[in-house]
């Protein structure tokens, strides 16, 4: 069955350190790829999407993330992060063959002021 | 446009009752999705239904059913309650089916069954 699997359920960081958040996806074929995230007592918005085209993709708020096909990962970055990036992030995938989007269980992200 | 919005905002259930939630999706998309969102187990797709029809579901027992009107309102219901069932509840409204486009998350329903 395809996942999606991300690698830290918490992390935490002090202000201006750099994020790299993991994300490993099993499907082998077209997949779609996003990184939602939930801040404190909001709604899951969307940060970024890949869907074809530049691996490289940028998102809202200094948030980028690279498809690399080869490792099946789509990792989340963030050059110098800030107090108000404390959050939830969520990777999902979508595989064309059964058009269900698959989330990944998340990563609790605290940053320290 | 006004956001995707989630009715109750929060419930108590007892085992062995049953419940309806409620989801209206943004004005123009016909696509919502159903998800249970639990702290250890994430996001879980219960399913998608895209002009009134169902187009694809999760892995969830049967007790899990929904349904979507023809103004793409959707309901979702689960029968003979179990405590593990407690969640919180996330719809998810697009423009598209299937997962090809972004999805806009309403605030949820958490549901707490004793």
């Amino acid at each position: 069955a395809q996942s999606v699997s991300q690698h830290n359920h918490h992390v935490i960081l002090s202000e201006a350190a750099s994020l790299e958040l993991g994300c490993n996806y099993s499907y082998g074929g077209t997949v779609n790829l996003f990184w939602y995230v939930q801040y404190p007592g909001q709604h899951l918005q969307l940060l970024l999407k890949y869907f074809s085209g530049d691996p490289l993709v940028k998102g809202i708020k200094g948030f980028e993330a690279e498809f690399i096909k080869s490792k099946f990962s789509f990792n989340l970055r963030k050059p110098s992060v800030q107090w108000s990036d404390t959050a939830e992030y969520f990777c999902a995938g979508r595989d064309y063959r059964d058009d269900k989007i698959i989330f990944g269980k998340g990563t609790r992200l605290h940053i320290l002021p | 446009k006004a956001g995707v919005t989630q009715t109750p905002r929060y419930l108590i259930k007892t085992r062995g009752q049953q419940v309806t939630l409620s989801c209206s999706p943004i004005s123009g998309h016909r696509s919502v999705s159903w998800y249970q969102q639990t702290p250890g187990q994430g996001l879980q797709f219960l399913f998608e239904y895209f002009s009134e029809t169902q187009r694809n579901k999760g892995n969830f027992p049967g007790r899990f059913s929904g349904r979507q009107f023809s103004n793409s309102r959707s309901e979702m219901n689960v029968s003979t309650l179990e405590l593990g069932d407690s969640a919180l509840y996330l719809c998810a409204s697009s423009s598209s089916s299937g997962g090809s486009d972004e999805q806009y998350f309403g605030p949820g329903t958490r549901l707490t069954v004793t």
